[in-house]
């Protein structure tokens, strides 16, 4: 079975510093792997997706970005946060069935 | 636009009584769909799922009806137990113009309070 390791667990970073969030997968190989994000009240928005190493599709326009530089290992990185990208993020892999991670609960100050 | 639609954002229900979570979606698309349970700062887990060519589907306590006319989802837990208090998330998903089902769609999360 497959196991997404995520971390950090919480950050709290100030507006205008960069970000990044790394997540690796194990058990499987070639998997397609995501971010989400769940916002406060809100459910959960996805945000990137890759289908393989380097192969990245944005779902919504955003402060964000994502990398596959290796083929389990998925990192989500910002250049300057804004407020707005306060939420909890998480990296899950697999389609039909997704695994997710334990989550990123990430705090713009 | 928003394709996968949980409209109540909570449900409360007595430890022993029956739960059910509705979802409805938009795309006719959809053809495999998916629930998952997320507690607190903890990542969703996955519960049951339904393929488009059933209209049930159950494992122990938990049962998923799919009205494909209606394009409506429910889950149902019986009988609810207090540890089933977590969030519910619906998600769907359709194949692509490749013929793979590549990425899911989730609702915006129904939480359910079973009390004691």
């Amino acid at each position: 079975s497959q196991t997404i390791h995520q971390w950090p667990a919480t950050l709290v970073q100030p507006v205008g510093s960069p970000l990044s969030l790394e997540c690796t997968v194990e058990g499987t190989s070639n998997p397609n792997l995501y971010w989400y994000r769940q916002a406060a009240g809100r459910g959960l928005q996805l945000l990137f997706y890759s289908v393989g190493i380097g192969q990245i599709s944005s779902e919504v326009p955003q402060n964000l970005s994502a990398s596959r530089p290796q083929d389990r290992q998925f990192i989500l990185s910002s250049k300057k946060l804004l407020l707005s990208d306060s939420g909890f993020y998480l990296c899950a892999s697999g389609t039909s069935r997704s695994t997710f991670g334990s989550g990123t609960r990430l705090t713009v100050v | 636009d928003q394709q996968v639609k949980q409209n109540s954002p909570s449900l409360s229900v007595q430890e022993g009584r029956i739960s059910i979570l509705n979802c409805d979606y938009t795309n006719s698309m959809f053809d495999y769909f998916l629930w998952y349970k997320k507690y607190p700062a903890e990542g969703p887990t996955f519960l049951i799922s339904i393929s488009s060519i059933k209209d049930k589907n159950e494992d122990g306590r938990f049962t998923v009806f799919l009205n494909k006319s209606a394009k409506h989802l429910s889950l149902h837990i019986v009988p609810s137990q207090p540890g089933d208090s977590a969030v519910y998330f619906c998600a769907a998903s359709g194949k692509n113009s490749g013929g793979s089902n590549y990425k899911l769609t989730f609702g915006k999360g129904t939480l359910l309070t079973v009390n004691p």
